[in-house]
């Protein structure tokens, strides 16, 4: 089955800083999602972006299909913003997650 | 619009017991799956239905676990008889033009 890597696995940043999350897949999708699970386990949707850059509000993704890999940057970054994020990809068949990278920001 | 609910959030059983868990998806989303996300990992998916029908549930461990939609709406997911391995977040999403939703998760703890 596919493979969906993310890196770095752990990151701690300051209040207002910048950061880059990367996502990495073996195989060519249909779509992809990046989640953001706060601490209370609740996944909450960011972006869903097969392919192209969207952004929302601080957020925005960019994902290069044809490379295999997808960016998600978080900038000016809040204490609210600490948690998991996952990036799940849907090659045809059902939705695999990734590895996940946790993020800890720091008042 | 009303997201996914899950009930209930939290359960905690004895192993060999049984338990049930019920989803209620956004309203006109067709397609319902349920994962199961043990701690430090992402979650995997159990099974999933398109109205009432199972689409894919290869990953479902058949001989404890099993799951319903009647009238491709509501579902449940059952385990019996539980194991301490299945400790873990229970999560169902719907899914409309393929983006997935989830709901708040059920955890688990068998002791």
């Amino acid at each position: 089955g596919i493979q969906v890597e993310q890196s770095p696995p752990d990151l701690i940043l300051q209040e207002g800083a910048n950061s880059t999350l990367r996502c990495n897949f073996s195989d060519s999708v249909n779509n992809l999602q990046w989640f953001h699970q706060n601490p209370w386990g609740q996944l909450i949707n960011l972006f869903y972006i097969p392919s192209g850059t969207k952004q929302n509000g601080r957020l925005s993704a960019t994902t290069v299909a044809t490379e295999r890999y997808s960016l998600l940057y978080i900038s000016s970054s809040q204490t609210t913003d600490s948690g998991v994020y996952f990036c799940a990809v849907d090659s045809g068949d059902k939705l695999t997650f990734g590895t996940g990278t946790r993020l800890a920001v720091r008042p | 619009e009303a997201g996914v609910a899950q009930s209930p959030r939290y359960k905690i059983i004895e192993k060999r017991q049984s338990v049930a868990f019920w989803c209620n998806p956004i309203s006109g989303h067709a397609t319902l799956y349920w994962y199961q996300q043990i701690l430090g990992q992402g979650p995997k998916l159990l099974i999933q239905f398109q109205n009432n029908g199972v689409v894919d549930d290869s990953q479902l461990p058949k001989d404890r676990f099993s799951a319903e939609r009647l009238k491709g709406v509501d579902s449940t997911l059952k385990i019996q008889p539980a194991k301490l391995e299945d400790s873990a977040v229970y999560l169902c999403a719907s899914s409309v033009a393929g983006e997935q939703y989830f709901g708040p998760g059920t955890r688990l703890t068998v002791t």
